[in-house]
């Protein structure tokens, strides 16, 4: 069983749309991760929060929003998307940027119209 | 974009049978880990290997590091059908702004006929 809990399991959105990912870790863990992923390829960097602070922004388009509230929480504000969007979202933490193990939630799988 | 290749993109073996998972990469990295994701799943850590590291096992695993071809390898003996799987190799950059930033190769996808 995973430790990283993310919800919704799967997401349905019109283009119009405002809707929000949420990741949760309760390992204390204090860099947390987004990733993308379309079917048959591997995860995409996001973004990196560490110690609640954004770290590393992977040059994402604005209509996808971070935010961490607090070091167990973090989500993923969604708007205007494209149907290009539709992807497997996979949130991560690990105890820090710069140690090595990330611990993968079961991600959230988005489905654009 | 992406930092690693991996060979085979897709390999096919009978249970019993060892598997063996190619991965080459660009950069000078910190470490270089291997993570297993079941179809549709999230992605599974299974093995870290540092740089200064230039094997590593655990269990059925066994991980190779040359730094200087910048290439590893992922070794699973004694395949079972539950080994069926996509295999990726993930470095984690020196340096820099990218300090800490994983980037994943292409993957292996792994199918373990019983």
């Amino acid at each position: 069983d995973t430790e990283v809990t993310q919800t919704p399991k799967h997401l349905v959105m019109g283009m119009t749309n405002k809707k929000s990912l949420k990741c949760e870790q309760h390992m204390g863990h204090r860099a947390m991760y987004w990733y993308k992923q379309k079917a048959k390829k591997p995860p995409e960097l996001m973004f990196v929060y560490s110690y609640e602070k954004l770290s590393i922004n992977e040059s994402v388009p604005s209509r996808f929003s971070p935010e961490c509230p607090n070091s167990s929480l973090l989500n993923l504000h969604l708007h205007a998307l494209q149907p290009e969007d539709s992807a497997l979202y996979l949130c991560a933490s690990s105890r820090s940027r710069e140690t090595g193990e990330l611990f993968f939630g079961e991600g959230s799988r988005l489905t654009v119209l | 974009s992406q930092q690693g290749e991996e060979d085979p993109q897709a390999l096919s073996i009978q249970e019993g049978e060892n598997a063996t998972m190619n991965c080459s990469y660009k950069t000078s990295i910190n470490n270089l880990q291997w993570y297993r994701q079941n179809s549709g799943r999230g992605l599974v850590h299974l093995i870290l290997i540092r740089s200064n590291e230039r094997e590593k096992h655990s269990g059925r695993l066994r991980v190779t590091l040359d730094t200087s071809k910048k290439s590893s390898s992922l070794l699973i003996t004694a395949s079972r059908a539950a080994d069926t799987a996509s295999y990726f190799c993930a470095t984690v950059f020196a340096g820099g702004t990218s300090y800490g930033k994983l980037t994943f190769g292409q993957g292996t996808i792994l199918t373990v006929h019983p």
